[in-house]
């Protein structure tokens, strides 16, 4: 299995402002993808971050309010922008090395908006 | 569409009792994947087990079984003589459309001394 990190781990953040959280992973793989756990709920599929191209982004999430960069097979960025506290979640970077494989989960980064 | 249900939104059981966790799913597909994560209070998920959906089969893995039937649209998790370290969330997730997940609510479980 993929040994994933995140930063920050968790902020604490003003309205209005943007957060950018890393992903970053010990070995090349096919696939990634940033989730959204908002508190007490479960986890939602927010967009796949693709390698070399824009990501692709689920129904509900769009890009300027999530832009997100992968610039190589290791590495992949998630930005919140223009925060509110509805955004006040736990934001997770998944990776996968193939179709149908299984996907592991970075450790989370926890997002507080005041 | 794509559907897990986790009818059970909190169970606390006394320590080396056994439980059972639910899981339904809906989906047209043939082809898709079955997944359990457990969430401990620290957040991150833990892997811990994947299902296709041609293989039947159940699974024990230590004090962890899991029960898939195809024709119940089922897949649940039972914990024998559970502990206090297996409280935490537990996730059933749908894998499909070859890496798209859709999870289920989550159960919480807590399990007391």
């Amino acid at each position: 299995s993929a040994v994933i990190s995140q930063k920050p781990s968790r902020d604490i953040c003003q309205r209005g402002t943007s957060l950018t959280i890393q992903c970053q992973v010990d070995s090349q793989v096919t696939m990634m993808f940033w989730y959204r756990q908002q508190p007490g709920q479960s986890l939602t599929l927010i967009a796949t971050a693709n390698q070399g191209s824009e990501a692709t982004y689920e129904s509900g999430f769009v890009i300027d309010k999530f832009p997100i960069s992968r610039p190589n097979l290791t590495f992949s960025t998630l930005t919140v922008s223009n925060m509110s506290p509805e955004d006040s979640s736990i934001y997770l970077c998944s990776v996968g090395s193939s179709l149908w494989g299984e996907q592991y989960f970075g450790p989370g980064t926890r997002l507080t908006v005041t | 569409a794509q559907k897990v249900t986790q009818a059970q939104t909190e169970i606390s059981v006394v320590e080396k009792e056994d439980v059972t966790l639910d899981c339904v799913y809906e989906t047209r597909d043939t082809t898709y994947y079955l997944f359990w994560y457990k969430q401990p209070p620290s957040g991150e998920l833990v892997f811990l087990i994947r299902r296709n959906s041609f293989d039947e089969q159940n699974e024990i893995s230590g004090r962890y079984s899991w029960n898939f039937q195809k024709s119940t649209s089922s897949f649940n998790f039972t914990i024998t003589a559970s502990q206090v370290v297996d409280s935490a969330v537990y996730f059933c997730a749908l894998q499909y459309n070859f890496n798209k997940f859709y999870f289920g609510s989550g159960t919480k479980l807590n399990v007391k001394p």
